[in-house]
C-alpha cells in the first residue's frame, strides 16, 4: 500500500530564514505528487505539483519542490519565509493506476518574527 | 475558478442523531471525496464517488454512507452520530484522471455531544 511520510509534525524558523519541509512516499508504480497549504480555519489549497519531465517545480508563494525518483522524496523548500506562510502543509500522492490521493499526516509550519 | 461549497462551516449534533454534511462544486468534476481530518493524522479518506451513483470505501467508512445523485452533488450520512465522529469534515472535488489535482471545500467542523 502507498504511505507518505512528512518526517517533521511542526517546523519553527524566524521570519526571513529558509525552510525545507520534508517527505517520503513509498510506491512501486508511478507517481504524481502535490503539496498542499491549509491556513487556520480553512480547506487545502494546491502550492505545487509535479507530473513529468523537470524534477524542480515552482509553486504559488514563492515554494519550489524537488522531485527525486531514487530517494523517494520530493521536499518543500523557500529561501524566505513570512509571517503569512504560517499554516499546515501536506504532501500528497496520486498513484498512476487507482483513484485515490494519498495524504502524509501534515507538517505544521510556523514562522517567528 | 472552481469552487466547492460545504453546507456548514460549524454543526454541533447530539450523539445517535443523523447527520446529513453536502458538498457541491461548480466544474462538472467526475471524481468527489469525503475527508476527515484529525490532529496527527492527516487526511483520512472515508468514500469517494468516480461518478453519479458510483461510490467506493475509503480507508474509514465505518459509520458513515454517500450518495451521489447529481453530479455536482455529494453528500455524507453519519446514520446515527458518536462522540469519536467529533471532526474536521473535508470535501474535494477533481476531473477525472490521477494527475490532476483536487480542490477543496473550507471544511465542516462537527461536534458530536
Amino acid at each position: 500500500a502507498q504511505s507518505v511520510t512528512q518526517l517533521d509534525s511542526q517546523v519553527p524558523v524566524f521570519e526571513e530564514a529558509p525552510v525545507e519541509l520534508r517527505c517520503n512516499y513509498s510506491s512501486s508504480v508511478s507517481v504524481y505528487l502535490f503539496w498542499y497549504v491549509q491556513y487556520p480555519n480553512q480547506g487545502l489549497q494546491l502550492l505545487l505539483k509535479y507530473l513529468s519531465g523537470s524534477t524542480l517545480v515552482k509553486g504559488i508563494n514563492g515554494f519550489e519542490a524537488e522531485f527525486n525518483k531514487s530517494q523517494t522524496s520530493f521536499h518543500l523548500r523557500k529561501p524566505s519565509v513570512h509571517i503569512s506562510d504560517t499554516a499546515e502543509y501536506f504532501c500528497a500522492v496520486s498513484e498512476s493506476t487507482g483513484n485515490q490521493f494519498y495524504f502524509g499526516t501534515g507538517t505544521s509550519l510556523t514562522v517567528i518574527p | 475558478d472552481v469552487k466547492v461549497t460545504q453546507s456548514s462551516r460549524y454543526l454541533v449534533k447530539r450523539t445517535g442523531e443523523k447527520v446529513f454534511l453536502e458538498c457541491v462544486q461548480d466544474m462538472d468534476h467526475e471524481n468527489m471525496f469525503w475527508y476527515r481530518q484529525d490532529p496527527g493524522l492527516g487526511l483520512r479518506l472515508i468514500y469517494f464517488s468516480y461518478d453519479v451513483k458510483m461510490k467506493e470505501k475509503g480507508d474509514i467508512p465505518e459509520g458513515y454512507s454517500v450518495s451521489r445523485e447529481k453530479k455536482e452533488r455529494f453528500s455524507l450520512i453519519l446514520e446515527s452520530a458518536s462522540t469519536n465522529q467529533t471532526s474536521m469534515y473535508l470535501c474535494a472535488s477533481r476531473i477525472r484522471a490521477t494527475y490532476n489535482e483536487q480542490f477543496f471545500g473550507p471544511g465542516t467542523r462537527l461536534t458530536v455531544l
